[in-house]
């Protein structure tokens, strides 16, 4: 099952800060975050696992509900650079899903000057 | 320089010719994994490989084959592409998901199945 990103695309302008979800209809392990750029690669943002534990870059804070299955990443103060397609994947607790990483359908920030 | 890389970066086949993505990583990681991306539907994953010689499938496995042989190299192969297999591909390496370790994603390869 497919994590359900939201919203599907937002636009600022700089300084302005936002708010991107993940939902998951299964219990998690962890959930991952990327940021593309238009005709690159995606690149690590953050990962936050059951439990509490969180690594990712500074400038970028995210929060994992586990009861609700939820992760939200927030993106202050925003930058020309934060424009991009933001990726959340969620990797399901129990039984053999480990490593097995589903990704939801992405979220298009866009930051105007 | 620690990356992945991917080859060849663009590729123009028809159907029905076997043809191999090669995907190699020098960051002596555990982990890598495959992953196909379409306009809508973001990014998912075909298979991934815990290990050498440990693969499993993802989300969207059928009409690929894969293979870890060595901990570097993780080939993706279709057997008989057809076009709905007509994609961005992504190649990518971690040390592992468990303990929060980022993945390393690959260039990707533009595959047009005709």
């Amino acid at each position: 099952q497919q994590p359900v990103q939201s919203p599907q695309a937002v636009i600022l302008r700089e300084g302005e800060d936002a708010v991107i979800n993940c939902s998951s209809s299964k219990a998690l392990y962890s959930v991952h975050w990327y940021r593309q750029k238009h005709g690159e690669a995606p690149v690590f943002l953050m990962i936050l696992l059951k439990g509490g534990e969180q690594k990712g870059h500074e400038k970028i804070s995210a929060s994992f509900n586990e009861k609700k299955q939820q992760s939200s990443l927030y993106l202050t103060a925003s930058q020309l650079s934060y424009s991009g397609t933001y990726f959340c994947g969620t990797e399901f607790a129990g039984g053999t899903s480990y490593g097995k990483l589903t990704f939801g359908q992405g979220t298009i920030l866009t930051v105007h000057p | 320089e620690a990356q992945v890389t991917q080859n060849p970066r663009y590729l123009i086949t028809v159907t029905g010719k076997k043809l191999t993505v090669t995907c190699s990583q020098n960051m002596n990681h555990e982990y890598m994994s495959w992953y196909r991306q379409d306009p809508g539907l973001g990014l998912r994953q075909i298979y991934y490989s815990m290990n050498v010689e440990v693969t499993d499938k993802g989300d969207v496995p059928e009409g690929y084959k894969v293979s870890r042989k060595e901990k570097r190299n993780f080939p993706l192969i279709l057997e008989s592409p057809s076009p709905n297999q007509t994609s961005l591909y992504f190649c990518a390496s971690s040390y592992g998901l468990a303990g929060g370790n980022e993945q390393f994603f690959g260039p990707g390869t533009r595959l047009t199945v005709l």
